[in-house]
């Protein structure tokens, strides 16, 4: 069955530095997802991307984050300048459609560090 | 209004037993609600889910019921194995909100042998 591949399982950055997590989507979806799960919480939403432009973020998601689409393959997530409490779990996650048919498939997540 | 509230936060069950999940929710533009499983070091991975126009959905050992009066739903794990022990989520979203997937805080639950 096709999945969600995340990379790296587990980043570990100083505080202030830029990071960048990488997600491979199932190869024929369309709509695109970040989630974070900081330890011991709910996951919460973070971005939807779609036809190569955000079509929905949450307040979570301000200027330090932006997603990209380098490529036809890959789904990417920048932090420019990291704090302490961006240490969390963050999954990709992407779907086919729109629909309510349509479930998102969820990547086993990068765990972020924060130094 | 956009929160889902889940109950209990954490659940132990003897084998065999049913395992009884609660959430509720606010937002009756919600049209969709799934139930993901998350065992550790993984992502969520979708279980079950239901519509608001359905009552009740079975899958195997996995009942949802839906009380959209009262905008409340549950997760029913008949017959609960040691293999259930995981973390479970409820969620709901909406079709105009691009199936962005509001979680409830999750339920550890675990299956005694």
């Amino acid at each position: 069955e096709p999945e969600v591949t995340q990379t790296p399982s587990h980043q570990v950055t100083q505080m202030g530095q830029e990071v960048i997590l990488r997600c491979v989507p199932i190869s024929n979806h369309l709509y695109f997802y970040w989630y974070r799960q900081i330890l011991g919480q709910k996951v919460e939403f973070l971005v939807s991307f779609y036809n190569n432009e955000i079509s929905e973020k949450s307040e979570i998601f301000d200027d330090q984050f932006s997603v990209e689409r380098p490529d036809g393959s890959n789904f990417t997530l920048k932090i420019r300048s990291t704090k302490l409490e961006d240490s969390a779990m963050y999954f990709c996650a992407s779907s086919l459609g729109q629909g309510i048919n349509q479930p998102q498939h969820f990547g086993d997540g990068t765990r972020l560090s924060i130094l | 209004q956009q929160q889902v509230k889940q109950s209990p936060q954490s659940l132990i069950v003897q084998k065999g037993g049913i395992s009884i999940i609660n959430c509720a929710y606010e937002n009756t533009a919600f049209d969709y609600f799934p139930w993901y499983q998350q065992f550790p070091g993984k992502g969520p991975a979708l279980l079950i889910a239901i519509r608001p126009d359905v009552s009740e959905k079975k899958e195997g050992r996995f009942t949802i019921s839906f009380n959209k009066s009262a905008k409340q739903f549950s997760l029913h794990i008949m017959d609960s194995q040691p293999g259930d022990s995981a973390t479970y989520f409820c969620a709901a979203s909406y079709s105009g909100g691009y199936q962005k997937v509001t979680f409830g805080t999750g339920t550890k639950l675990q299956v005694i042998p």
